[in-house]
């Protein structure tokens, strides 16, 4: 069973392009999580989402940042016209529809490290 | 307000050393508690992962415990070797929702 996968793994883009991170949950999984870790700094939260559903968008900053998760394919955290303080590592999760065991919990991808210049 | 704090931020020591992280958090209603690794430049790795209703984890080298009552989970690793240096993140479920995570705690083991 494959694990989170994200991609691209590193991404540059200028001041003032789009950056478009992707997450593919899971096998089986349907809720997705999107963290941000500034340099030197713990995770912080972003948005989570169902398929097709914004569950809790408390951490996303109010403009630029966007994030989908279709009925078909990977979910997508959007940055439009980036600027320098947007580069950090981006980090999804994901986890079962519904917790059913003692071990259920988010499982972390490896990450996608935005460098803005 | 839900805040976690992680000391000491970083922390040197010799190899062979028995070590104790410490994990701090402000509601003590949680749905459970993890211990993460993290390598410089990489992702996650998960250590331990503590159910509320549970008070210790063990893996191997380490054992975590957790006190609910107390708002503290201290993350032991003993015989310490320089592969197990890293960053160590303690994460905090308040439901089957988001984590809140530390700043994490440095490790350097030096050979």
């Amino acid at each position: 069973n494959a694990g989170v996968m994200q991609n691209p793994r590193h991404l540059v883009r200028r001041r003032g392009q789009e950056a478009r991170l992707r997450c593919s949950p899971m096998k089986g999984h349907s809720h997705v999580y999107w963290y941000r870790q500034l340099p030197e700094e713990g995770l912080k939260f972003m948005v989570y989402l169902q398929k097709e559903n914004i569950i809790d968008e408390s951490g996303m900053p109010k403009e630029r940042f966007s994030a989908e998760f279709p009925k078909e394919g990977p979910s997508i955290l959007r940055i439009q016209q980036v600027v320098r303080g947007d580069s950090a590592a981006y980090f999804c999760a994901s986890s079962p529809a519904v917790p059913g065991g003692s071990t259920d919990t988010q499982y972390f991808g490896p990450g996608t490290r935005l460098t803005v210049l | 307000k839900q805040e976690v704090t992680q000391i000491p931020a970083a922390l040197s020591v010799p190899e062979g050393e028995n070590l104790v992280l410490n994990c701090s958090f402000t509601d003590s209603a949680i749905y459970n508690l993890q211990w993460f690794r993290q390598d410089p430049g990489k992702g996650l790795t998960s250590l331990l992962l503590i159910q509320s209703s549970q008070r210790e984890q063990t893996s191997g080298r380490l054992n975590a415990s957790l006190d609910k009552s107390s708002g503290r989970s201290t993350l032991y690793i003993a015989a310490s070797q320089p592969g197990d240096s890293a960053t160590y993140l303690c994460a905090v479920q308040y439901n089957f929702n988001k984590f809140y995570f530390g700043s994490g705690t440095k490790l350097n083991v030096k050979p």
